[in-house]
């Protein structure tokens, strides 16, 4: 139990355009996702906690309009990074928790690697 | 949880020997202290995780100890393996979960 997608696991766009990241839990309901970024070799940023239904609750320092969270159902969220620049490029990963399994508990999701030419 | 600091960074061990990596935490709020692996290119897996009203908690080869007064909890790996051989992250929830900023573990055969 406790499954994580995310798709895609790897896009290259150009500079400007926008991309979308699915995050889906598969075997639960995920009252809350988070949404993650990560550096090479560095640790997890969290950009952003939404509930099912609600709007995202962004941290300090991350541009609501230009990454857009939807968490329209129990089992999908979306992360859209708009007009993307080089400076976007990096490792986002999400993660769920709730239902059955509790609210502590963070299940991940595989990543998705994002490289803006 | 607030900021959490973790050490080592980097931690090289020979294989068969423990390996313990360290998290000291700030908000005595905390309440829940997982413990998550990242191998490379990988997702972040949930390997043990404590919560407050305990001291200790062990899983074969790993375990997980908690000092609340002292606001620090640790890792502890032992008979290690090469695959063992990753990236750890602490971290701890109160409201939030934080993590810390990982720390590499290279077991050497």
């Amino acid at each position: 139990g406790a499954v994580v997608s995310q798709h895609p696991s790897w896009v290259i766009c150009k500079s400007g355009t926008s991309v979308k990241i699915e995050c889906r839990s598969l075997d639960f309901q995920a009252t809350t996702m988070f949404w993650y970024r990560q550096f090479p070799k560095q640790s997890l940023m969290l950009m952003a906690t939404s509930n099912e239904g609600s709007k995202a609750t962004y941290e300090q320092g991350v541009e609501k309009d230009k990454f857009l969270i939807n968490h329209a159902s129990l089992t999908l969220s979306t992360l859209t990074v708009t007009s993307a620049h080089p400076e976007d490029s990096s490792f986002y990963i999400c993660s769920a928790s709730g239902g059955v399994l509790g609210t502590d508990t963070q299940y991940f999701g595989p990543g998705t690697r994002l490289t803006v030419l | 949880g607030e900021n959490v600091e973790q050490h080592p960074s980097t931690l090289s061990v020979q294989e068969g020997d423990s390996a313990v990596i360290k998290c000291t935490y700030s908000d005595s709020a905390s309440n829940y202290f997982p413990w998550y692996k990242q191998e490379l290119g990988k997702r972040p897996q949930l390997i043990i995780d404590i919560r407050s009203n305990v001291g200790e908690k062990k899983d074969q080869r790993i375990a997980v100890t908690l000092n609340k007064t002292a606001k620090h909890f640790s890792l502890h790996i032992t008979e290690t393996q090469p695959e063992d051989s990753a990236v750890y992250f602490c971290g701890n929830a109160g409201n939030m979960l934080t993590f810390g900023g990982g720390t590499r573990l290279m077991v050497k055969p």
